[in-house]
């Protein structure tokens, strides 16, 4: 049972380059979700979906994309990386609104 | 802007010892609270679940609830090394349903 899967778990890129961070979940849930963490900040909401087709903002949505064009997937597209964007990128989901939120491993990046 | 706050800490308590956390909250519509531990530089794991005033025990961890305070805790009876960690309170927003999660507050269990 793997749960939620991201990858990649760590990576390094230049200023201006772009990428995209994979999630994946084997729970068939509804919901699922990108969160930011930087030290001492706590998560911050970037970007979440209640189903295929219909994504929407979080709290800190600027500077990145998101598609959800199948239940299991949520890509995160970063265009135009920015130093501010290096961080610890996490992967959620959850059946519906209300209930538990499973996170993934999380991604490590680092924008030099 | 809604709000969930907690004491950073470091919260030092001895082995054996109850180890208690607090969390406040500032959506009075908030349905579902939700307390996570996160180990360094780990993703945060799902401990307890709360969503009616009062207490839900799971083992060693108590939840605590209080709506009318917006007041949520969590306690830890006989403290372990093992559960030294930060730990994320986290609360949905009443009309969507998306959580709120606190700075949280950072354990150390000392042997």
């Amino acid at each position: 049972n793997a749960g939620v899967t991201q990858t990649p778990k760590f990576r390094i890129l230049k200023i201006g380059q772009s990428m995209t961070l994979q999630c994946t979940q084997d729970m068939n849930h509804n919901y699922m979700y990108w969160y930011r963490q930087d030290p001492g900040m706590g998560l911050k909401l970037i970007y979440y979906s209640v189903g295929a087709g219909i994504t929407d903002k979080g709290e800190v949505p600027n500077g990145y994309n998101v598609s959800r064009s199948t239940t299991e997937d949520f890509p995160l597209r970063l265009e135009l990386a920015a130093p501010s964007q290096t961080s610890v990128y996490f992967c959620a989901s959850s059946y519906r609104d209300n209930q538990p939120q499973h996170f993934g491993d999380g991604t490590r990046l680092s924008i030099l | 802007q809604k709000e969930v706050e907690q004491n950073s800490g470091p919260l030092s308590v001895p082995e054996g010892a109850i180890a208690s956390l607090n969390c406040t909250y500032s959506d009075r519509g908030s349905q579902s609270f939700f307390w996570y531990r996160q180990y360094s530089g780990k993703s945060p794991e799902l401990i307890m679940s709360i969503y009616s005033n009062g207490d839900k025990e799971d083992g060693r961890f108590t939840a605590q609830l209080n709506k009318a305070s917006q007041y949520v805790s969590l306690l830890i009876r006989d403290s372990q090394p093992s559960d030294s960690a930060t730990y994320l309170c986290a609360v949905n927003e009443g009309s969507q349903g998306n959580l709120i999660f606190g700075k949280g507050t950072k354990l150390s269990v000392k042997p």
